[in-house]
């Protein structure tokens, strides 16, 4: 089946400094990925959708310059928390959505960020 | 706006019993609908999702659930609940724009505790 690996699974970091967070399409092409935030005991909100060469979409709320979202290829995207601070400590989750399956979403197992 | 509506917070119930949790969406257009699980600190694992067809859609782990359009609803079900099955549950809707599958709106979850 479908699988997405995003790494790292956890993070921690120092106030101030970017963190990148991986997100791959392991065995299938995924035109479009999905970067979600998830706060504790809440659920996931959509933080932005990437498409493969193209700029991101963010949702409203969402800083890009603080969120930088990279998709270079069909099986690669980055999340790169710029500058962070205690804030930012959440839970990411990525999607991809491949393009050979009808609605065939798949998500990473997550990333635990904790900005000290 | 589309929204995707879990009325239950929080659900206990006794291991071996039967399970059903709610899920209601509203917009005009029939979304594809999805059930998803997530344990503590993981990602979230597809149990099942439903886009066309029959109406009553079989899942991984034993669930079910049926769409019922004069209801806009998305329930699942599980006849015989386990103690492994104490996790986040989670329902998610998409919506088509123009012919392209759009992001997934999920909604808040439900937490699902086993008592033994």
């Amino acid at each position: 089946g479908a699988v997405v690996s995003q790494h790292p699974s956890w993070v921690i970091c120092k106030s101030g400094t970017s963190v990148k967070i991986e997100c791959r399409s392991l065995d299938f092409q995924a035109t479009t990925m999905f970067w979600y935030r998830q706060f504790p005991k809440q659920s996931l909100m959509l933080m932005a959708t990437s498409n493969e060469g193209s700029k991101a979409t963010y949702e409203q709320g969402v800083e890009k310059d603080k969120f930088l979202i990279n998709h270079a290829s069909l099986t690669l995207s980055t999340l790169t928390v710029t500058s962070a601070h205690p804030e930012d400590s959440s839970f990411y989750i990525c999607s991809a959505r491949d393009r050979g399956r009808n609605y065939g979403y798949t998500f990473g197992s997550g990333t635990r960020l904790t900005v000290v | 706006a589309q929204s995707v509506t879990q009325p239950d917070i929080h659900i206990t119930v006794s291991e071996g019993a039967s399970l059903e949790l709610r899920c209601n969406y509203s917009y005009g257009a029939t979304p594809y609908l999805f059930w998803y699980v997530q344990s503590p600190g993981q990602g979230l694992q597809l149990l099942l999702k439903y886009f066309s067809g029959d109406t009553l859609v079989q899942g991984i782990k034993g669930f079910e659930a049926e769409f019922k359009r004069s209801q806009s609803s998305f329930n699942l079900r599980k006849p015989s609940v386990h103690w492994s099955d104490a996790a986040e549950y989670f329902c998610a809707g998409g919506w088509d724009y123009g012919g392209s599958q759009g992001n997934l709106i999920f909604g808040k979850g439900t937490k699902l505790s086993v008592k033994p």
